[in-house]
C-alpha cells in the first residue's frame, strides 16, 4: 500500500533563517506531487504542483521554493524565512495520468516564524 | 480565489443526529471530491463524485451533486463523536487535464456527546 511521509511534524524557526521540509512517498511510482499551505481556519493554498523529477509549477508568487530530486521526494524550502511563511503547510500526492484523482495526505508541519 | 464554498462554517449536533453540510461553485466542473480533516492532521479523501452521477454513498456518508444549481451536498447520518473535524470540499483548479484542485474553506462538525 501507498504512504506518505512528511517530517518534520514541528518546527519553530527564526526571521531570515532556511527552511527544508521533506516529503517522500512509497508504495507508488511516478505520482503527481503538492505542497499545500493551511493558515489557521482556512483552506488549502496551492503552493507547488510537481508531475515528474525536476517539473515544478509554482502556483502563487512567495518566498519559497521547491524541488523534486527524486521520483517520489519532494523538498519545500526557503533561503530566508519571513513571518508571514508561519502556517500548517501539508504535502499530497495523486496518481499520474490526469484528473479524477484523490490526493493522499501526509500529517502536515506546523511552521512557527518567530 | 475559492472555487468552492462551504456551509455552515461551523456545525455542532448531538451524537445520533445527521449532519449535512453544502458546498457551491462558480463553474462548470466534471467532479467535485469531499475531504476530512481532524485537528491537526492531514486530509482524509471522503468521495468523489463526477458530473455525470445525481449520488453517491460510502457507509455512513452520501454525497449529492446538483450540477444545474453548482451545489453538492455531504451528508453524515447517525454521526458519532469520531466525526469531529473539518470537512472541506474540491473541485478542479483548471479546466486542463492535471490533477490540481482548489479546496473551499471548511466546515467546522463538532458532535455533541
Amino acid at each position: 500500500s501507498q504512504t506518505i511521509h512528511q517530517w518534520p511534524a514541528t518546527l519553530v524557526q527564526p526571521v531570515g533563517s532556511p527552511l527544508s521540509l521533506e516529503c517522500t512517498v512509497e508504495g507508488t511510482s511516478n505520482p503527481n506531487l503538492y505542497w499545500y499551505r493551511q493558515a489557521a481556519g482556512r483552506g488549502l493554498q496551492l503552493l507547488f504542483y510537481s508531475v515528474g523529477i525536476g517539473q515544478i509549477s509554482s502556483e502563487v508568487p512567495q518566498n519559497l521554493s521547491a524541488s523534486r530530486p527524486q521520483d517520489r521526494q519532494f523538498i519545500l524550502s526557503s533561503k530566508k524565512l519571513l513571518l508571514s511563511d508561519s502556517g500548517f503547510y501539508l504535502c499530497a500526492w495523486s496518481p499520474g495520468g490526469g484528473q479524477n484523482q484523490p490526493q493522499h495526505f501526509g500529517d502536515g508541519t506546523r511552521l512557527s516564524i518567530l | 480565489s475559492q472555487q468552492g464554498e462551504e456551509d455552515p462554517q461551523a456545525l455542532s449536533i448531538q451524537e445520533g443526529e445527521n449532519a449535512t453540510m453544502n458546498c457551491s461553485y462558480k463553474t462548470s466542473i466534471n467532479n467535485l471530491q469531499w475531504y476530512r480533516q481532524n485537528s491537526g492532521r492531514g486530509l482524509v479523501h471522503l468521495i468523489l463524485i463526477r458530473s455525470n452521477e445525481r449520488e453517491k454513498h460510502s457507509g455512513r456518508l452520501r454525497v449529492t451533486l446538483d450540477t444545474s444549481k453548482k451545489s453538492s451536498s455531504l451528508l453524515i447520518t447517525a454521526s458519532r463523536a469520531a466525526d469531529t473535524a473539518s470537512y472541506f470540499c474540491a473541485t478542479p483548479l483548471t479546466a486542463n487535464r492535471d490533477d490540481k484542485i482548489i479546496f473551499g474553506k471548511g466546515t467546522r462538525l463538532h458532535i455533541l456527546p
